[in-house]
């Protein structure tokens, strides 16, 4: 029932992009995003409910593919601040609240 | 300004000792999540709660508890520590289905 994230890691230039996935087995309410940097607790990104709905956060966007049960998070023209794990959180009819996380995609960006 | 705070941030203790760690937030917030991070595992559901009074058991609840019997505390409690309960655990906090807000995190090292 955990979602799978793929990448498992990935490394970038400053300035380049990358696209981070979230697939669940299951039918999906809703997908979460999260980043966590090194030593500190997660902090939210956004959140995407059923119907393919899109939304951005600065440089960073992601889309929610009921059909695919899958979520996709785009980190456009990185910057050395997007370094961190991203973890996505999914939530499914009448959870209420509660996600399953995947196990995350560590980000390096270097100069 | 609310907040989401855990103590204590560290903890040293011994196999079958019994165990309290503390989460309080002042959201207001309905639901409380207690999860644990290990590598390789992403953060894992340990416990949760809707309101007060009400707890239920997430993925990986087998040597834990939790009570709750304010809004603002959901207490975990290792009843007979053992070393695979060493980890990081991260209590959060949310309105029904939005962004989960977390705690800093107590490491927790079980000898």
């Amino acid at each position: 029932q955990q979602p799978v994230q793929s990448p498992q890691a990935v490394i970038l230039r400053e300035g380049e992009d990358a696209v981070i996935n979230c697939s669940s087995s299951k039918a999906l309410y809703s997908v979460h995003w999260y980043r966590q940097k090194h030593g500190e607790a997660p902090v939210f990104l956004m959140i995407l409910l059923k119907g393919g709905e899109q939304k951005g956060h600065e440089k960073i966007s992601a889309s929610f593919n009921e059909k695919k049960q899958q979520s996709s998070l785009y980190l456009t023209a990185s910057q050395l601040s997007y370094s961190g794990t991203y973890f996505c959180g999914t939530g499914y009819g009448g959870s209420q609240g509660n996600l399953i996380f995947g196990k995350g995609t560590k980000l390096s960006v270097k100069p | 300004d609310a907040e989401i705070t855990q103590s204590p941030r560290h903890k040293i203790t011994e196999t079958g000792r019994q165990v309290t760690l503390a989460c309080h937030q002042t959201w207001n917030h309905n639901n409380m999540f207690w999860y644990r991070q290990d590598l390789g595992h992403g953060l894992r559901l340990i416990h949760y709660s809707y309101g007060v009074q009400d707890t239920n058991k997430g993925e990986v609840s087998d040597g834990y508890s939790v009570s709750r019997s304010n809004t603002e505390d959901l207490p975990l409690t290792l009843e007979s520590a053992a070393s695979s309960q060493t980890s990081v655990y991260f209590c959060a906090s949310s309105a029904n289905s939005r962004e989960q807000f977390f705690g800093p995190g107590t490491r927790l090292t079980v000898l």
